[in-house]
């Protein structure tokens, strides 16, 4: 069963900084089966990024994935008032069929 | 645009079942698509619960296998969850979400979620 480990567990920026979220995966996966989700409190999380590199539908360009083999990152370029949230990592695994998030990384104000 | 909304009791009794109905808009389930249930208890991360395709296939998160039931309705266009012998540690809130698979652009991820319903297991 495939175990995802997010880090850091907090990252404090201020608007206008980059920010670079980690996501490492106890097993090796095809990169289609990475995805990026963010969660503001009191919503449904909402998918960023796919196939690990892919952004969704009106996700803007300041959101990019990268990444492969075990090792994944979400970088987001500039940061906006809005951006501040809690980020997961997922990941589809053959072995069992099944799917796996991370624990999350809470993006907070500086 | 494709909209999820689920529906079902907000509190239930320890050792009993929940069942949660999730409707479709926007599109069939009968589509390519997979139909999935997810939690996440307060406070704490996501958890995959289920998915099942119009084909009749079905997937289940291994450690609650033995405890869910996941089915459609074509003709009402919904999906359900079963989830038997509860305990606090099932209090959460369930989310309904659309998945793909190799044949779907979005690949092996959930591209659209219900808003969420509170479910708590106590006495």
């Amino acid at each position: 069963e495939i175990v995802l480990t997010q880090s850091p567990g907090t990252l404090s920026l201020s608007p206008g900084e980059r920010a670079t979220l980690s996501c490492r995966s106890s097993q090796n996966g095809n990169t289609r089966y990475l995805a990026w989700y963010q969660q503001k409190p009191g919503q449904a999380p909402r998918l960023l990024i796919y196939a690990a590199s892919s952004r969704a539908t009106g996700i803007p360009d300041r959101f990019s994935g990268s990444g492969s083999g075990t090792d994944f990152t979400l970088t987001i370029s500039r940061l906006e008032p809005e951006d501040f949230a809690v980020y997961y990592c997922q990941q589809y695994g053959n072995s069992p069929p099944m799917y796996t998030f991370g624990q999350g990384t809470k993006l907070e104000i500086k | 645009q494709v909209q999820l909304q689920e529906s079902g009791p907000g509190l239930v009794k320890p050792s009993g079942t929940l069942s949660l109905t999730c409707g479709v808009s926007g599109d069939s389930i009968s589509s390519r698509y997979w139909w999935n249930w997810l939690r996440q208890p307060p406070g704490k991360g996501l958890e995959w619960i289920a998915e099942i395709h119009h084909s009749g296939s079905t997937g289940y998160n291994p450690s609650l296998k033995s405890r869910v039931t996941i089915s459609a309705d074509k003709s009402q266009n919904q999906f359900s969850l079963d989830l038997s012998s509860l305990t606090a540690a099932d209090t959460a809130v369930y989310y309904c979400a659309r998945g793909g698979g190799y044949d779907v652009l979005t690949g092996y991820s959930f591209d659209s979620w219900g808003q969420g319903t509170l479910v708590t297991v106590s006495s």
